[in-house]
């Protein structure tokens, strides 16, 4: 069974930096891209970042440039998201996702002060 | 950035009734990368299918997806209680991926 369970989310103040961890299980992870995604409070799904199966390549969207760091540790089976610079607009929900083997159950972000 | 839209909105069927979802995308997706989601309140997308039309691994086969270049559609066959959701559209290439804005289907 597939499994993918995100940790480190929490509330941070704006400026504020947060490591968000996901631990797959039940698929050759060093086999398969993988990816985090958001959802605000009442919104849609949006895409954060997507990292090659050997963390050659690393993609992100527009807003999280220069800010975020998508990494992976094969031999852990884990995938990592480094936040720095944390605005109010990144509180949401962070998915670690799987575009073929599913997705976790979230870890929530808030940014406040 | 390719734009997929998702219609219509809301879907408002009976249970044992057909539901036919649309994804359109502004530029040709290729079928690898097309894939749906459900959601349901308080948890997280389940992933229904992946390239285009394969099923992921314990979906039921009253979900089915087809299409290519710049439609694709979702077919739930005979709507079960549990299939009242919301269903989003994916499109993945190797550098970025965006979804559509979600169709939410209702009981009528």
């Amino acid at each position: 069974e597939v499994q993918l369970v995100e940790s480190g989310g929490g509330l941070v103040q704006p400026g504020g930096s947060l490591r968000l961890s996901c631990v797959a299980s039940g698929f050759k992870f060093s086999n398969y891209w993988m990816n985090w995604v958001r959802q605000a409070p009442g919104k849609g799904l949006e895409w954060v970042a997507s990292i090659k199966t050997d963390g050659s390549e690393k993609y992100y969207v527009d807003s999280v440039k220069g800010r975020f760091t998508i990494s992976r540790d094969n031999a852990k089976n884990s995938l990592y998201l480094q936040m720095s610079s944390l605005r109010a607009e990144d509180t949401a929900v962070y998915y670690c996702a799987s575009n073929t083997n599913g997705w976790g159950q979230g870890t929530m972000v808030a940014v406040s002060s | 950035e390719i734009v997929l839209t998702q219609s219509p909105g809301t879907l408002s069927l009976s249970p044992g009734e057909r539901a036919t979802l649309s994804c359109r995308a502004s530029q040709s997706v290729s079928n690898t990368y097309l894939g749906w989601y459900q959601q349901k309140p308080g948890q997280a997308p389940r992933l229904l299918i992946y390239a285009a039309s394969r099923r992921a691994t314990g979906i039921p086969d009253r979900f089915s997806g087809s299409g290519s270049g710049t439609d694709f559609t979702l077919t739930i066959s005979r709507l079960e209680p549990e299939d009242f959701a919301v269903y989003y559209c994916q499109q993945y290439s190797s550098s970025s991926c965006t979804f559509g804005q979600g169709t939410k289907v209702e009981i009528k």
